[in-house]
């Protein structure tokens, strides 16, 4: 069964240091989330791509978070400089359009200290 | 103030017993709704998938959209302690807005 794929599953960085998540959607799926979620919370949504471009990015902290998705497959979120408050799971999903059931990874657990 | 509230738990039940989980929400604009299921340190996994109001039944599960009250609800028969997770329910408008509540634990004892 395809799944989404994403890598660390944790990462343990200081404040201030730089930290880079990826993720590979199911095949063919055409749009990809990134969400944060922290502990007690349900996900909210920080970017989202159709293909390689931007859909929406209106909550991303775009002061220190950065996301790519160069061809229209794979994709990569940075944070530079991470802070104490980034500490949250980091969900990417997949879907194959905009108006279809998304497919989540397992997810990153990030901890800044 | 969020768009879909749903409480935070945890809901503790015996085996056997049926699990009733609420939501409400405010955005008039949400046609589709969504149950995931989430284990500890995981990402949710899709459990049902609705379109507008009335009933929806899969296996042990069965959803349900009251949208003139903005109520949706999840039921899930002959409980087991594999069933304990997090809860997560979500609406989406037709433009693919996208909002999930902030999830309800459910503990299930043998």
């Amino acid at each position: 069964e395809a799944e989404v794929a994403q890598s660390p599953r944790y990462k343990i960085t200081e404040k201030s240091q730089a930290v880079a998540f990826w993720c590979d959607p199911i095949s063919g799926h055409a749009t990809l989330y990134w969400y944060r979620q922290i502990l007690g919370q349900g996900p909210e949504l920080l970017v989202q791509f159709q293909d390689e471009s931007v859909v929406d990015d209106s909550q991303l902290p775009k002061d220190r978070f950065s996301a790519e998705r160069l061809k229209g497959v794979d994709s990569t979120l940075k944070i530079q400089p991470a802070e104490l408050g980034d500490s949250a799971m980091y969900l990417c999903a997949s879907s194959l359009s905009g108006l279809d059931e998304q497919f989540f990874g397992p997810g990153t657990r990030l901890t800044v200290l | 103030q969020k768009e879909v509230e749903q409480d935070p738990g945890p809901l503790s039940v015996p085996e056997g017993a049926i699990v009733s989980l609420n939501c409400t929400y405010s955005n008039s604009a949400f046609q589709y709704f969504m149950w995931y299921r989430q284990y500890s340190r995981k990402g949710p996994e899709l459990l049902m998938y609705t379109y507008s109001s009335g009933n929806k039944e899969d296996g042990r599960f069965t959803a349900q959209v009251d949208k003139s009250s903005k109520y949706i609800s999840l039921f899930i028969r002959d409980s087991q302690p594999s069933d304990s997770a997090t809860y997560l329910c979500a609406g989406r408008d037709s433009w693919g807005k996208f909002q999930f509540g902030a999830g309800t634990q459910v503990v299930v004892t043998p």
